[in-house]
């Protein structure tokens, strides 16, 4: 069965730094890319960017480069999401996604979520 | 970047009947869009892909259609567990982009 298992959730102080990950099983996972989703309080889906953990390929939204840095770790199935300098309107529900076959195609398989809230 | 436009925003429709949702690309992405389904308190569900094709274990009342811009997702006779937020996707080109998302409530 395939499973993306996400660490819990986080309440952060503004300016400080996190990373979020996100455990894959029952499939191989450095055969599929990984992507990041952000969700604001009561709103829609946003896509983040992409690894491919076989080889580490990462790619970015405009809106989220240079503001997030993926990662991921093929020796223990896990990618990660991560931040040096929270702010408050970083607060929001993360999830990760595996897309089903290639970097062109649709997510298959959500982990729940972590929910990161940057408060002072 | 391709906008994707979902209407509308809120639909009403009591149990047993038919639910039509539309998405709009902002330029063609041929058949490359996915439509996912999230309940309150919920990941995102996979429903169909490849505009057309039901997700594993997806049941038949819903089905997807259309190509290159226009999409349309139908929900042939509403069930009380398919009151959720629907939102489709293009996965043709980078970034990749969602709809803002249709809720569909009970009349």
């Amino acid at each position: 069965e395939v499973q993306l298992v996400q660490s819990g959730a986080e309440v952060k102080k503004p300016g400080e730094s996190l990373k979020i990950s996100c455990k894959g099983s029952g499939y191989s996972f450095m055969a599929h890319w990984i992507g990041w989703v952000r969700q604001m309080p009561g709103k829609g889906l946003e896509w983040m960017g992409t690894i491919y953990p076989s080889d580490s390929d990462t790619r970015y939204s405009p809106s989220f480069q240079g503001q997030v840095t993926i990662s991921a770790d093929e020796s223990i199935n896990t990618a990660y999401l991560q931040w040096s300098g929270l702010k408050a309107s970083d607060t929001a529900m993360y999830y990760c996604a595996r897309y089903s076959t290639g970097i062109y195609s649709h997510f298959d398989y959500w982990g729940l979520g972590t929910l990161v809230t940057v408060s002072s | 970047e391709i906008a994707m436009t979902q209407s509308p925003d809120t639909l009403s429709v009591s149990p047993g009947e038919r639910a039509t949702l539309s998405c709009r690309a902002s330029q063609s992405v041929g058949s490359r869009l996915a439509w996912y389904q999230q309940k309150p308190g919920q990941a995102p569900r996979l429903l169909i892909y490849g505009a057309s094709t039901r997700a594993t274990g997806v049941p038949a009342r819903f089905s997807g259609s259309g190509s290159g811009t226009e999409f349309i997702l139908t929900i042939s006779s509403l069930q009380s567990e398919d009151f959720a937020v629907y939102y489709c996707q293009q996965y043709d080109n980078w970034p990749l982009t969602f709809g803002g998302g249709t809720k569909v409530e009970i009349k």
